[in-house]
């Protein structure tokens, strides 16, 4: 089973800051990465898939890269409403997320 | 507007059985594969099962591999699963999803739509 482990588990920024968020997987997924923003309460969304494409409606402050096993996704300038948690999802070997990055206000 | 709506969650006691439905509206329900992840109260996400759009190829996760059955019926729209000998590390909040891309092939492996899910608490 790939394992996928994101870093850090707890980011604390400000609105207007840029995030990056990390996942890496314990073997190569070629671009077969997705990452998924939850807020409390809801279902998770899609944000970006095959590593860089952002999903319908989402806004383009959101972006992906990498690919093999070191993934990134940047928020280039936070929004009040990006808080939230994070998970990224591989689906070159059935599919698993990892632990989930929050996304915290400082 | 797409909608898919779980229900069929409630309280079950260990090794016991319960059916999940997922209704599904707004899209050609038969033109996507579909599937089920899971998430336990405050943790994250697990990818439970799927199903292609027609039904013919399935998946489990090696957690729920010979307890679960994930089905569909393209005639009522609706996505199933088949719950049995229950454990207590199944409790969680199920979602079903929609697969990212239409088609009879392999599904995407990416979930745009996602239901509001529905929980299963496995308790004595």
């Amino acid at each position: 089973e790939i394992v996928l482990t994101q870093s850090p588990a707890t980011l604390s920024l400000s609105p207007g800051e840029r995030a990056t968020l990390s996942c890496r997987a314990s073997q190569s997924v070629s671009s077969y990465l997705a990452w998924y923003q939850q807020k409390p309460g809801q279902a998770p969304r899609l944000l970006i898939y095959d590593a860089s494409n952002r999903a319908t409606g989402i806004p383009a402050r959101f972006s992906g890269s990498g690919s093999g096993t070191d993934f990134t996704l940047t928020i280039s300038s936070l929004e009040p409403e990006d808080f939230a948690v994070y998970y990224c999802q591989q689906r070159s070997n059935a599919g698993t997320f990892g632990q989930g990055t929050k996304l915290e206000i400082k | 507007e797409v909608q898919l709506v779980e229900s069929g969650g409630g309280l079950v006691q260990p090794g016991g059985s319960l059916r999940l439905s997922c209704a599904a509206s707004g899209f050609t329900f038969s033109s996507y594969a579909m599937h089920w992840v899971r998430q336990a109260p405050g943790k994250g996400l697990e990818y439970v099962s799927a199903i292609s759009s027609n039904g013919g190829s399935t998946y489990y996760a090696n957690s729920v591999k010979g307890r679960f059955t994930i089905s569909r019926d393209n005639s009522k729209n609706t996505l199933y699963l088949q719950m049995g000998s229950l454990r207590a590390e199944d409790m969680a909040v199920y979602y079903c999803a929609r697969d990212l891309t239409p088609g009879s092939g392999s599904s995407s492996g990416y979930f745009d739509y996602w239901g509001q899910g529905t929980l299963v608490t496995v308790s004595s």
